[in-house]
């Protein structure tokens, strides 16, 4: 099993450029999520998905879209990207009784 | 509503030092609590977990007790190593909230030789 994997690991965009951010699952997990990570805030949900089809906002979803046309996949778009957006992000996928299975992260900077 | 907070770091210990990173939680209820660890550069990785009152998590010689009457979840471990050096992350799962995580900010960790 691979678990969870990210791609890009690195990403420069330009503000107002528009990006996604790839997530992958082979655990058949039905639980997905999108987190950020900015220094001394630890991690804020952005969206969540409980199964194909059904998204959701997290804390933090403005400037961010989700879909889920498939259990194992889970990207996140950036539609126009801001130096706030500025991040580590964290895909994660969640067992039914269990925890969170995180991917490596991906590090992007808005110019 | 539901949330964690975790002492505030960074913490600083000598290799063989007792270490003790306090966690508290607000939720109704009976939610699973867990502790995550992350490694310079790289994700969160579980660590241990319990799931209902008065259960120890354990794990690599770190434990952590479910404390139903003071609402806290306290990880703490005998002698730590340089390699424990990390960010560690207190978080609860709550059921009636979607299963969704909430997270505490996360305590800095150095270990020196």
């Amino acid at each position: 099993n691979a678990g969870v994997t990210q791609t890009p690991k690195f990403q420069v965009l330009k503000t107002g450029q528009s990006m996604t951010l790839q997530c992958a699952q082979d655990m058949n997990h039905e639980y997905m999520s999108w987190y950020r990570q900015d220094p001394g805030m630890g991690l804020r949900l952005i969206h969540y998905s409980v199964g194909a089809g059904i998204t959701d906002q997290g804390e933090v979803p403005n400037g961010y879209n989700v879909s889920r046309s498939t259990t194992e996949d889970f990207p996140l778009r950036l539609l126009s990207a801001a130096p706030s957006q500025t991040s580590v992000y964290f895909c994660a996928s969640t067992q039914d009784s269990g925890g969170q299975f995180f991917g490596p992260g991906t590090r992007l900077t808005v110019l | 509503g539901n949330s964690v907070t975790q002492m505030e770091g960074p913490v600083t210990l000598s290799e063989e030092a007792f270490l003790t990173i306090n966690c508290t939680y607000t939720a109704t209820g009976y939610p699973s609590l867990f502790w995550y660890v992350q490694y310079p550069g790289e994700g969160l990785q579980l660590l241990l977990k319990a799931t209902k009152a008065d259960d120890k998590g354990s794990n690599k010689g770190f434990e952590a007790t479910y404390r139903k009457e003071t609402t806290s979840f306290h990880l703490e471990k005998g002698s730590v190593q340089v390699s424990d050096s990390a960010v560690y992350f207190c978080a609860l799962r709550h059921p009636n909230t979607g299963n969704q995580f909430y997270f505490g900010t996360g305590t800095s960790l150095t270990v020196i030789p």
